[in-house]
């Protein structure tokens, strides 16, 4: 296993059109979270699944967006009618939750350009 | 509300110095504390956390509740430690989304 990994790297794309991410945590993990960074800033949470549960969503995850995580194994994060605000760096990470804090592994995430 | 605040955006120091980053939080309750290190052209990754203890690559950090801060110290710095280092806590128990400072980038000179 190789850790977290995310596909694609890099996603140059058009005003309006729709991107897909897909996320594949280290495989004994049973949480998932997505998180977004932009320049100048930390990472800030998205949403998080714990097996094929979506258990939280940020404010900030509008309605255009979405995440899936069926089977508990990969999960996808799509962005519908996208917008230049969405220009970021989408980072996936997992972890696995029993009791106390458990380290998150990060992807190397996917950077999307919206123009 | 949860917040983390890293006050130096950037940060310069001779190769052999003592470094200190600085991170404050705001959080009702009793948070976890960590720090996360992004070399260049790498990922995010731990660097350490309160709750071990444990001096990573000669890093320190302790956790100081009456001041709400957990700065992160190194007594003599080495030019590989040059990186962006975040803050982060996450709440005990519930999701334990991290929430991040904006990073403080320390550069170490020759």
């Amino acid at each position: 296993d190789t850790g977290v990994s995310q596909d694609p790297r890099h996603k140059i794309t058009k005003r309006g059109q729709n991107v897909t991410f897909r996320c594949d945590p280290i495989s004994e993990h049973n949480r998932l979270y997505w998180y977004r960074q932009t320049l100048g800033q930390g990472p800030e949470f998205l949403t998080y699944f714990q097996n094929e549960a979506q258990l939280e969503k940020s404010r900030l995850l509008s309605d255009r967006f979405s995440a899936e995580r069926p089977k508990g194994s990969f999960s996808t994060l799509e962005i519908q009618r996208t917008e230049q605000g969405d220009s970021a760096m989408y980072l996936c990470a997992s972890s696995f939750a029993g009791t106390g804090a458990y380290e998150q592994y990060f992807g190397p995430g996917t950077r999307l350009t919206v123009t | 509300a949860q917040r983390v605040t890293q006050p130096e955006k950037l940060l310069s120091v001779f190769k052999g110095a003592p470094v200190e980053l600085k991170c404050n939080y705001s959080y009702s309750g009793s948070p976890e504390l960590f720090w996360y290190v992004q070399y260049s052209r790498q990922r995010l990754q731990l660097l350490l956390r309160h709750i071990s203890r444990e001096s990573i690559k000669g890093f320190t950090a302790d956790l100081n509740k009456g001041e709400t801060s957990f700065h992160l110290k190194k007594p003599f710095a080495q030019e590989e430690d040059s990186a962006m280092y975040y803050c982060a806590l996450s709440g005990q128990g519930g999701s334990e989304k991290l929430v991040f400072g904006k990073g403080t980038k320390l550069t170490v000179n020759p």
